[in-house]
């Protein structure tokens, strides 16, 4: 059976922490793994990975796919308040285009 | 340009009704998704247009459950005969041919009292 597993489901940190949210998949025919940030209902894009050991940034988040060992982790540093949300991990795959989510992992930032 | 929208933005309604839910996608994305999130939960993936053609329905979790697609357009997802464990947010996202990315709706936030 696909699955993604995210972890941890939730987090409490203070601003100025660096956090590290993980992604591990089982899916047959991978085709990309995705980040989506979650404020209130629309998820909004992040990050696509298709390659391993490719780091893709974008100001203060990174992130990185092991397709040898099947995860992801997207890495948050110096948090702010407003980067508290719900982290989702999606893997997509080439059987007719399905995209499997991850539980998702809570992130709250505190000041 | 519009983002996906997608109507109505809150559904109540009584056990055994049925419902329609519609998704307006980004014009000139021709791949639509619809997705279930359930209170806590990750999106469940329910099925994809590729135009107007869906090529797997078994996401769908039940018979109750259909989607249609006109024009390349608008879709529409239909509950039929609602339970209770209905209730979720509904999800729709676009992207172009070929991309990954997905763009996402506001969604519908459906009550099955």
């Amino acid at each position: 059976e696909d699955k993604v597993v995210q972890s941890p489901l939730s987090l409490v940190v203070h601003e100025g922490d660096t956090v590290t949210l993980n992604c591990s998949y089982e899916v047959t025919n991978f085709r990309s793994l995705l980040w989506y940030k979650q404020e209130k209902k629309a998820p909004t894009f992040l990050f696509m990975l298709t390659s391993s050991g490719i780091e893709k940034k974008s100001g203060r988040l990174s992130s990185i796919l092991d397709k040898k060992e099947l995860f992801s982790i997207l890495n948050i540093t110096a948090t702010q308040t407003g980067d508290s949300a719900v982290y989702l991990c999606a893997v997509g795959v080439y059987n007719f285009n399905k995209f499997y989510f991850g539980s998702g992992t809570k992130l709250n930032v505190k000041p | 340009g519009a983002g996906v929208s997608q109507s109505p933005s809150n559904k109540v309604t009584e056990k055994g009704k049925d419902v329609e839910l519609r998704c307006d996608p980004i014009s000139g994305h021709t791949a639509l998704y619809w997705y279930r999130q359930s209170l806590g939960q990750g999106l469940e993936f329910l099925i994809y247009f590729q135009g107007n053609s869906a090529p797997d329905k078994s996401g769908l979790p039940s018979d109750r459950f259909s989607a249609e697609r006109t024009g390349g357009s608008v879709s529409t997802l239909t509950i039929q005969r609602t339970q209770q464990e209905d209730s979720a947010v509904y999800l729709c996202a676009s992207s172009l041919v070929g991309m990954d990315e997905q763009y996402f709706g506001p969604g519908t936030r459906l009550t099955v009292t």
